[in-house]
């Protein structure tokens, strides 16, 4: 089946540490997303790619960083710059008006 | 700056009750307007896209409509289930540039048997 699958499910990271969430998707899709969800707040963009070797920031992107060097992978980096990640990251990616998002990663900052 | 309300940020109901959901939005200027349901610790699953041109759109037990000019729009879930129990998020596309998202913060929708 097609769709998009977010790695790790869980993730814990120290205080300084970069991690890395996974998004892969095998829909063919050109665009993808990462947002982040915070308890009581809406969806924020963090970055976009509209095509491979291309992305652009979003409402949020200070601390994070992403590449797009295959078509079906977007990896977003949590680097020790975010002051606060503890959140639920979602991946989505979109062609026309269909946009399609997987399961979520929730990184917590001990 | 387009800002989405949803309002009740919460709503509890027994089994059965038609409710409405509400989203209303800052900049009238969008390009069409999507309603999606989040189960707890998932991704969200769209449910209905309304472009800015259509009033409602249909599917099931689920009727959404929107009023451009008023910057409303509403999810109305018939005859509720408890398997309708999730967050429903309500999502705004600007009719230009980058086809951005803004969302709603969401109403959590408790449905008891």
């Amino acid at each position: 089946d097609g769709g998009i699958t977010q790695s790790p499910k869980y993730l814990f990271r120290k205080e300084g540490q970069n991690v890395t969430l996974s998004c892969e998707q095998n829909l063919n899709h050109d665009a993808m997303y990462w947002y982040r969800q915070d308890p009581g707040q809406g969806l924020r963009l963090i970055y976009y790619s509209q095509i491979v070797n291309d992305f652009q920031k979003g409402d949020i992107a200070e601390g994070y960083s992403v590449s797009r060097e295959k078509k079906e992978s977007f990896p977003l980096t949590v680097t020790s710059a975010q002051k606060n990640p503890t959140a639920f990251y979602l991946c989505a990616s979109r062609q026309g008006n269909v946009l399609t998002f997987g399961a979520g990663s929730r990184l917590t900052v001990l | 700056k387009q800002e989405v309300t949803q309002i009740p940020a919460a709503l509890s109901v027994p089994e059965g009750e038609n409710l409405v959901l509400n989203c209303s939005f800052t900049d009238s200027a969008i390009y069409n307007l999507q309603w999606f349901r989040q189960d707890p610790g998932k991704g969200l699953t769209s449910l209905l896209l309304i472009q800015s041109s259509q009033r409602e759109q249909t599917s099931g037990r689920l009727n959404a409509s929107l009023d451009k000019s008023s910057g409303r729009s509403t999810l109305y879930i018939a005859a509720s289930q408890p398997g309708d129990s999730a967050t429903y998020l309500c999502a705004v596309r600007a009719d230009t540039g980058f086809q951005k998202l803004v969302f709603g913060t969401g109403t959590r929708l408790l449905v008891s048997p």
